[in-house]
């Protein structure tokens, strides 16, 4: 059975500066993964996908790796702003079977002005 | 326009009331899903439907009904309410059920739902 673990649970930074989050999973036969931003109250927000044959995605000032073999992915967020504070999950899509998705118990980032 | 939009926002009801949960999407895709987010912000898939069929069925309680009069909408029925199933209920949705390159689910901005 999948499972998705992110650390750290909760993380605080000063504005400006470069940060990393994690994602592991247990069982690296995934389709795709996929960094969500959830802010409060809110849906999610899909941010990068990253498909199994890829190594990374990028998006402005985001950049997600993709170690599927060692089960591992990163978000990397640089120059953080307040604004980026919420709550950011990982998702991953199994190879097969339906279109599926197990998600990690998230990162909750605060960037302090 | 709201991509995937789910009424009501807040409901709060008394245990072994009936209650409905409403969601709709104008992205034309094909495919429904219902997610269930616990306490502890674990977001767990409950549901999805394609082209008026159930594709999935987690584990759930029977209690729990998804129905779709359309192609474009996807309620969630849940019968006997019980206080454990107080969470944040998300709808999303995708363009198909099948493998694409581009497979992205959309989500709702989640129904919370308060048992007492």
């Amino acid at each position: 059975k999948q499972e998705v673990t992110q650390i750290p649970a909760a993380l605080s930074v000063p504005e400006g500066e470069n940060l990393v989050l994690n994602c592991s999973f247990t069982d690296s036969a995934i389709y795709n993964l996929q960094w969500f931003r959830q802010d409060p109250g809110k849906g999610l927000t899909s941010l990068l996908l990253i498909q199994s044959s890829q190594r990374e995605q990028t998006s402005g000032r985001l950049n997600a790796s993709l170690d599927k073999s060692s089960g591992r992915s990163t978000l990397y967020i640089a120059a953080s702003q307040p604004g980026d504070s919420a709550t950011y999950l990982c998702a991953v899509r199994p190879e097969t079977g339906a279109n599926n998705l197990f998600f990690g118990t998230g990162t909750r980032l605060t960037v302090i002005p | 326009d709201t991509a995937v939009s789910q009424t009501p926002k807040y409901l709060v009801t008394q245990m072994g009331n009936d209650k409905s949960i409403k969601c709709e999407q104008n992205l034309g895709h094909d495919t429904m899903y219902w997610y269930k987010q616990d306490s502890k912000k674990f977001l767990k898939i409950m549901f999805s439907y394609n082209n008026k069929e159930l594709i999935i069925n987690e584990t759930v309680p029977n209690r729990f009904s998804p129905k779709s009069p359309d192609k474009a909408h996807l309620n969630l029925h849940i019968n006997s309410l019980e206080l454990g199933d107080s969470a944040v209920y998300f709808c999303a949705s995708s363009q198909a059920f099948s493998f694409t390159s581009t497979d992205t689910q959309y989500f709702g901005p989640g129904t919370r739902l308060t048992v007492l």
